[in-house]
This record gives structure tokens, C-alpha cells and sequence, in this order.
């Protein structure tokens, strides 16, 4: 079945270091979404991309979608303590609105 | 606006006892999604409700889990017997009337199974 693919699982970095996610789609996806949850949190929506090779940034964040729509990544650029959570990507399904998510990268950061 | 709203916010049961957990969307989102959230398996779907109707229910694991969305603004997802191996964060979500899909999570349950 449809498989939504992240690396790595875990990420731990000193503050001030950049961090970087990947997120590999075994499909095409029409779009992909990024959630970020805090620890003992809920997924909270960040960005979704839609265009072929598009880059969108939030501030430190710089997220990225693939020329084929099966890949994307998440850059963060100079962590910060603020910045430890998981951070997932997710595509839609084949079956229609419902979202496949990834196991998501848990980055931890020492200051 | 308040977001996804859902209780209880922790749930301690004994094997065998029935579980309901419950959901408030957010009004006017016509998507509604339970989730289930574990160390080992992550965040997984377990079914989604589209104008109150379900659409898929194939993340249900077995039919001890049993799902409703009566009206627009209620949604319960039911576990009957619970075991141990049900202790997990679940999690619904509601998303706009939009092709976005973007979802908006609710706080979250925690079961815990004894």
C-alpha cells in the first residue's frame, strides 16, 4: 500500500545548528503537508506545498517539495530550544481527503 | 474560535471495561478523523467521517472499535472490551470545507488500559 517514508527518526543537535528532515512518498502526491508536535502535544499544521520543486520558508524554516512529488524536506536553519518536537509529513491518500502521515523526526536540542 | 475539542483528556480503565471517547469539531469543517498514536506504530488513521458519514474505516483494528458521528458537532469513537494493548493517544481531527486538507487536531485522549 501507500507508504510515506521519513528520515531520520530521531535527530539530536546543539543549539545553533542546522537541522534538515526527509520525507519520501512510495506515490505522487497532489500535495504535502508538514505537522509539528511538541512534546506531550498534538500535531499543529505548518505548511503545504502543491507545486512541482516549489519552496516555501517560515522563518528558520525552509520546506521543499520534489521535481516528482514523491519527495520533500524540512530545513531549520540555526535551531533553537523552541524548535524540539516531532516533526511529520503527510500526503494524501489514494482513498480521498484522509492523510497518510509519516513516523515523524523527533529532534531534540542542547543548549 | 475554540479548535478541536475532546474528553476526556485521560481515561484509566481495567481490561474489559468499555471505553468512549468523544469529539467536538470545529463548526463548519465536514471532515472529521480519528487517530491513534503509539511509540511503536506512530500516528495512524483509524477512520474518517465526511458529512458525517464514514468514508474509511479499514485503520479500525478490530470490530472492538466501533465509530459514530450522529450529527455534524459529535463524533464518538467506542471500545468494547478494551485491552492493554489499546493504551495509546487518541487523537481527532477536523478539516475545512476545503480542498486543502489541512487538519486541525484536537488536544487529544490518553487511554490507558490496566
Amino acid at each position: 500500500g501507500q507508504q510515506v517514508m521519513q528520515i531520520p527518526q530521531y535527530q539530536h543537535v546543539q543549539e545553533g545548528e542546522d537541522f534538515t528532515t526527509y520525507c519520501n512518498s512510495s506515490t505522487t502526491l497532489s500535495n504535502i503537508q508538514w505537522y509539528k508536535q511538541r512534546p506531550g502535544g498534538h500535531p499543529v499544521f505548518l505548511i503545504q506545498l502543491v507545486k512541482s520543486g516549489e519552496v516555501k520558508k517560515q522563518k528558520r524554516l525552509t520546506f521543499q517539495f520534489g521535481e516528482a512529488k514523491k519527495n520533500s524536506s524540512l530545513h531549520i536553519t540555526a535551531t533553537q530550544t523552541t524548535d524540539v518536537g516531532t516533526y511529520f509529513c503527510a500526503g494524501p491518500g489514494q482513498a480521498g481527503t484522509a492523510l497518510i502521515f509519516g513516523k515523524g523526526t523527533t529532534l531534540s536540542v542542547s543548549s | 474560535d475554540a479548535g478541536v475539542i475532546q474528553s476526556p483528556r485521560h481515561e484509566v480503565t481495567e481490561m474489559g471495561q468499555e471505553v468512549t471517547l468523544r469529539c467536538k469539531p470545529i463548526s463548519g469543517h465536514n471532515s472529521l478523523f480519528w487517530y491513534r498514536q503509539t511509540m511503536m506504530r506512530g500516528l495512524e488513521l483509524l477512520i474518517y467521517f465526511n458529512n458525517n458519514v464514514p468514508i474509511d474505516d479499514s485503520g479500525m483494528p478490530e470490530d472492538r472499535f466501533s465509530a459514530k458521528m450522529p450529527n455534524a458537532s459529535f463524533s464518538t469513537l467506542k471500545i468494547q472490551p478494551s485491552e492493554p494493548r489499546d493504551s495509546a493517544v487518541y487523537f481527532c481531527a477536523s478539516s475545512p470545507r476545503t480542498t486543502r486538507n489541512e487538519q486541525f487536531f484536537g488536544p487529544g485522549t490518553r487511554l490507558t488500559v490496566l
